[in-house]
């Protein structure tokens, strides 16, 4: 059982929006403004799409953006496209024992 | 281009032991904590252990605290994960990632460690 708690599956058709929930406690995603999400497209490495809560890394398109409320995190992507449909992670960090826990993932569709 | 390539899996027998490398390129290894995270068969993204920019200072997830030891060489450019006393369970692709944000940043393209009889 992952740490931080993540919809198995989300989906959405071309062109509309989606937000995908994390949701930990306050010893990792409420206690740090470290949250990070991942793409991943079968048998490819994650890639990274937010860090820091919502700081986007160069290359990654504004439609992907990412937030935190309390013990949740969230990422939003607006404007689906086919390329989209991938499975997403959410990453946090957890203090200095812990250190690093992970969402179990998110299946997204495009319809 | 931050480009870290995997290397060292393979098949091994439980209780054995492996050594798995991650040459980085493209940066400058000595700046950055490293973190090791596998994913099983079908599964998510678990993480492993990271090391701080000298070694000095490294953590483990339980699961192979123990077992699993992390260090590096910066003159080489190159991460390691010695695993020793192999379970069936720690079969997974293994991933190495560069840290950003306290997190596993940018990632290699991992490599597989299968542990069977």
């Amino acid at each position: 059982q992952s740490a931080l708690t993540q919809p198995r599956s989300v989906s959405g058709s071309p062109g509309q929006s989606v937000t995908i929930s994390c949701t930990g406690t306050s010893s990792d995603v409420g206690g740090y403004n470290y949250v990070s999400w991942y793409q991943q497209h079968p048998g490819k490495a994650p890639k990274l799409m937010i860090y820091d809560v919502s700081k986007r890394p160069s290359g990654v398109p504004d439609r992907f953006s990412g937030s935190k409320s309390g013990n949740t995190a969230s990422l939003s992507i607006s404007g689906l496209q086919a390329e989209d449909e991938a499975d997403y992670y959410c990453c946090s960090y957890a203090g200095t024992y812990t250190v690093v826990v992970f969402g179990g993932g998110t299946k997204l569709t495009v319809l | 281009e931050v480009q870290l390539v995997e290397s060292g899996g393979g098949l091994v027998q439980p209780g054995g032991s492996l050594r798995l490398s991650c040459a980085a390129s493209g940066f400058t290894l000595s700046n950055y904590w490293m973190h090791w995270v596998r994913q099983g068969p079908g599964k998510g993204l678990v993480w492993v252990s990271r090391i701080n920019t000298d070694g000095s200072s490294t953590n483990y997830a339980d699961s192979v605290k123990g077992r699993f030891t992390i260090s590096r060489d910066n003159a080489k450019n190159t991460l390691y994960l010695q695993m020793n006393s192999l379970r069936v369970e720690d079969t997974a692709v293994y991933f190495c990632a560069r840290d950003v944000g306290w997190l596993p940043g940018y990632w290699g393209q991992g490599t597989l460690v299968t542990v069977s009889s």
